[in-house]
């Protein structure tokens, strides 16, 4: 099983459209979750941490569940802004540099 | 603020060749980082360096040598670069941030050997 793994994608959405993603982690000491956004031929770019009590910043909303090692990215009312790859991210217990990351699912919001 | 900054953007060697690249931070970050992305294998990590003096091997070191200059600046070093190298590569810093260690990229260098 890979450590950190991703929805294939990629997800075709109307705009105005709820979408989610999902992501499994393997390693059950993984301490700190985080999602990344990438715009094509860009760099990776924070778009928030994954809190245990679920987190929201605006139009987005992240979960945990550490019980069945799963991380879930809800955006609502998708923009055509919205498109790009978003990378789910794990931060393995007391190893430093070993930020995992999967290999991403790629949305694209149409008019 | 410039943040993390990465040069060349592109580069086309030859089979053989050496080549630097380069990278420097201004967040007065410990931790820094170089990966590598290739289409359908999504980001490794080479060589991270958790402070000034320090580096040890990612995911994927082979092939390459890292030099952590100073706190600001960690070069990634190809000595006889090789078709397999083709990749963008990726250097990061990390710092506490809200209570997290939070990665922050440079812009990407776009490499290929021929």
């Amino acid at each position: 099983r890979k450590e950190v793994e991703q929805d294939p994608g990629p997800f075709n959405v109307p705009e105005g459209a709820t979408v989610a993603f999902n992501c499994t982690y393997s390693n059950s000491a993984s301490q700190s979750f985080f999602w990344y956004r990438q715009d094509c031929r860009k760099e990776p770019k924070l778009l928030m941490s994954v809190y245990s009590s679920g987190n929201e910043d605006g139009r987005f909303t992240a979960q945990l569940n550490r019980a069945s090692q799963y991380i879930s990215l809800l955006i609502r009312d998708s923009k055509l802004s919205d498109s790009a790859t978003y990378l789910c991210v794990v931060n393995r217990r007391g190893s430093q540099g070993n930020l995992i990351f999967g290999k991403g699912t790629k949305l694209s919001v149409k008019p | 603020n410039a943040g993390v900054t990465q040069t060349p953007k592109f580069q086309v060697l030859k089979t053989g060749q050496s080549m630097t690249l380069q990278c420097a931070q201004d967040m007065n970050h410990n931790s820094m980082y170089w990966y590598r992305q290739d289409p359908g294998m999504g980001l490794r990590l080479i060589y991270y360096s958790a402070s000034e003096g320090t580096t040890d091997k990612g995911e994927v070191p082979n092939g390459y040598n890292v030099s952590r200059l100073n706190k600001r600046e960690f070069s990634l070093r190809l000595e006889s670069a090789a078709p397999s190298q083709t990749s963008v590569y990726f250097c990061a810093s990390s710092g506490r941030t809200g209570g997290d260690e939070k990665l922050f990229f440079g812009s990407g260098t776009q490499l290929s050997v021929l």
